[in-house]
């Protein structure tokens, strides 16, 4: 089992919807969390940072947790055409603070016009 | 700076030869991260530097993968007898703190082994 698994997609949404981006993890410990957007390329740009349960929003991006399942997820509201790129899940690794990240394999959003 | 700076962009190396890529961090950031992006999407972390100091060097292939950050100094990492596999994209990022910091990326090296 990989530390951050995320669905590698394409994920394919109209332009106007509602993206929905999943990423699970392994470790308990993990304390923080980051959805990163990586276009063909180029490097990873952040996107969201999360630390604790629940919902964080910033304007059409919408980062969840749940830390009891192991689980975050990052919502895109209103996709545009140039939303469309990887979207990489990145766990601070474990519990001691290292500041080390993990990253999920990623996955493509495609944001059809 | 205010963005991490990456040198060089790409570099050719034939098998067995060595490499050395090079990151400056923002200016003020204490923390080096260097990843290593094979196949597109497959991110590793390498090593971390606090200041010239090893922080994490717990993803570094120990027997042919080196780094270094000395003071005034662009950090490097460096890679002796590369192999195939070697091939990949090395980014760099840097942080002022570790935990609720983000990570800032440079825009990386594109290392291909022939």
């Amino acid at each position: 089992q990989k530390e951050v698994e995320q669905n590698s997609g394409p994920l394919s949404v109209p332009e106007g919807a509602i993206a929905s981006l999943n990423c699970t993890y392994s470790d308990r410990g993990s304390q923080s969390f980051f959805w990163y957007r990586q276009y063909s390329g180029k490097s990873p740009e952040l996107i969201m940072s999360i630390y604790s349960n629940g919902d964080k929003e910033d304007g059409r991006f919408t980062a969840q947790l749940n830390k009891a399942s192991q689980y975050v997820s990052l919502l895109i509201r209103d996709s545009q055409p140039s939303d469309s790129a990887t979207y990489l899940c990145a766990v601070g690794y474990g519990s001691s603070n290292t500041g080390k990240l993990i990253f999920g394999q990623g996955t493509t959003l495609q944001v059809k016009p | 700076g205010e963005e991490v700076a990456q040198t060089p962009k790409h570099l050719v190396r034939g098998e067995g030869q060595k490499a050395k890529l090079y990151c400056a961090p923002i200016k003020g950031h204490s923390y080096v991260f260097w990843y290593q992006q094979v196949l597109k999407n497959e991110f590793k972390f390498l090593i971390s530097f606090q200041n010239e100091n090893v922080f994490d060097e717990t993803g570094m292939p120990k027997e042919r993968f080196s780094a270094k950050c000395l003071p005034n100094s662009p950090c490097s990492l460096e890679i002796q007898a590369t192999k195939l596999e070697d091939s990949a994209v090395y980014f760099c990022a840097s942080s002022q703190s570790l935990g609720q910091e983000t990570q800032y990326f440079g825009p990386g090296t594109r290392l291909l082994v022939l």
